[in-house]
């Protein structure tokens, strides 16, 4: 157990609908980071987090957009989803902000948009 | 481009043998490198990770080398079981640099184990 925690853990939706995934960090940890994973792909960094404020944009779609709350915890909110957007979504959380230490990673959110 | 090269993409091979994975990377300057495991539909885990100065480390049967000079590093399984059948996926990260997000990920290696 990493001790980052994703929910839900699985999420069925349908095209053009709207849906927000959480993610509580470890204890202590100020960064938390957002990645897509389709299916048989690897990692595809979406967004980061440090101590509430916006640090780096990956391949973000301007459908998607994320943020961290007061409590460190994160929510990664998807609109207007499209058949391609099915997929495990994780979230890792570091202690630092430079993205370049070890993270640690949750569960994951599988969502399918039918 | 700061990138991370993953070989082979999969690899099949008999509980009990040893294998090795390969990662190259052209990500500068360099800060660390790490493996991790993915298991089908989890998160991935840390195996190991390796600064500039160091050129081996291991975690119980995971054996991790790395050639800064080349820009190589491999992931050597000993004694292989069928648990390590997952993805072990290579992560490179950029040094003085004010930007997060400057983890490079490869794409993996499927590594399956049969009886």
């Amino acid at each position: 157990d990493s001790g980052v925690t994703q929910t839900p853990k699985h999420l069925i939706t349908a095209t053009g609908q709207r849906v927000t995934l959480r993610c509580s960090p470890r204890s202590g940890d100020l960064s938390v980071y957002w990645y897509q994973q389709s299916l048989d792909q690897g990692l595809q960094f979406l967004i980061q987090y440090y101590n509430g404020e916006e640090r780096a944009k990956g391949n973000i779609l301007e459908r998607f957009s994320a943020q961290q709350f007061p409590d460190l915890h994160s929510e990664l909110n998807l609109s207007s989803l499209e058949l391609g957007d099915s997929a495990l979504y994780f979230c890792a959380s570091s202690v630092e902000a430079s993205g370049s230490n070890e993270q640690f990673f949750g569960p994951g959110t599988r969502l399918t948009v039918l | 481009k700061n990138q991370v090269e993953q070989s082979p993409q999969s690899l099949i091979i008999l509980e009990g043998k040893n294998c090795t994975l390969q990662c190259n990377y052209t990500v500068s300057p360099f800060s660390n490198l790490r493996w991790y495991k993915q298991d089908t539909g989890r998160g991935p885990v840390s195996l190991t990770i390796m600064t500039f100065s160091e050129n081996t480390k291991s975690n119980g049967r995971y054996t991790a080398t790395l050639d800064a000079d080349t820009k190589q590093s491999s992931l050597h399984i000993t004694a292989s079981q069928l648990s390590d059948s997952a993805s072990y996926i290579c992560v490179v990260s950029r040094a003085y640099n004010t930007n997060a997000g400057k983890s490079t990920f490869g794409d993996g290696t499927t590594l399956t184990v049969k009886p």
